[in-house]
């Protein structure tokens, strides 16, 4: 089975400054996708930004933007200019073959 | 739109009970799949269809079934609940295309308890 692994269970960030949350992948796949999703105190799951394996360029989404490094098989997303909203659960996910893997999750908390 | 769909919000069973979790999405999206979602392990995928009339299992399917009859509808039943099924399950649905599954998006979640 893939395993996508979030090595941080918990972070702390100051309102305004930048934070990055790590997420690694294990793949043989040439083909795949890589998902980050915010998941809120309320319980829905949110999309924020998707990065695929043959994307040459690292994505972005308004503060969001993925720090892809194929070779380290890394996904890491940075959040900038943190805000209170931003206080939640945050999964990496990683497709491959129509099956979607999650890791266990980072929880962020903005501080004022 | 309304999006993805899941009923009901609460559920509580006893075991050895079934029931059938509803989930529609109005998205015209070939891919449907079900999730669970434990504490401390994130989701993991229990069966997922990539159009109507195709279904495969996911990570965890023991339990489990699933049928897609039309593009819009995909339930999951559970066959005789036990307590270990005790979880919140999440439906989601994306487009699908050259093999690849595009970004999903997910259902409210149904909280079940079995007791």
């Amino acid at each position: 089975a893939q395993k996508i692994t979030q090595t941080q269970p918990g972070m702390f960030v100051q309102e305004k400054e930048a934070v990055t949350l790590d997420c690694t992948y294990d793949t043989s796949d040439q083909s795949y996708g890589l998902f980050w999703y915010k998941q809120p105190s309320s319980g829905e799951m949110i999309f924020l930004i998707y990065q695929g394996s043959y994307d040459e360029q690292n994505a972005t989404e308004g503060r969001y933007s993925l720090n892809f490094q194929k070779a380290r098989k890394s996904a890491n997303l940075v959040i900038s200019a943190s805000q209170l909203g931003d206080s939640a659960m945050y999964f990496c996910a990683h497709e491959t073959g129509n099956q979607f893997y999650f890791g266990t999750g980072t929880s962020l908390t903005v501080i004022p | 739109n309304a999006g993805v769909t899941q009923t009901p919000k609460f559920q509580v069973l006893k075991t050895g009970q079934s029931m059938t979790l509803q989930c529609a999405q109005d998205m015209n999206h070939e891919y449907m799949s079900w999730y669970r979602q434990d504490p401390g392990m994130g989701l993991r995928l229990i069966h997922y269809s990539v159009g109507a009339g195709i279904t495969d299992q996911g990570e965890v399917p023991n339990g489990y079934n699933v049928s897609r009859s039309t593009t819009e509808d995909f339930p999951l039943r559970l066959l005789s609940a036990a307590p270990s099924q005790t979880s919140v399950y999440f439906c989601a649905s994306s487009y699908s295309w050259r093999g690849r599954t595009d970004t999903q998006y997910f259902g409210p979640g149904t909280r079940l308890t079995v007791l």
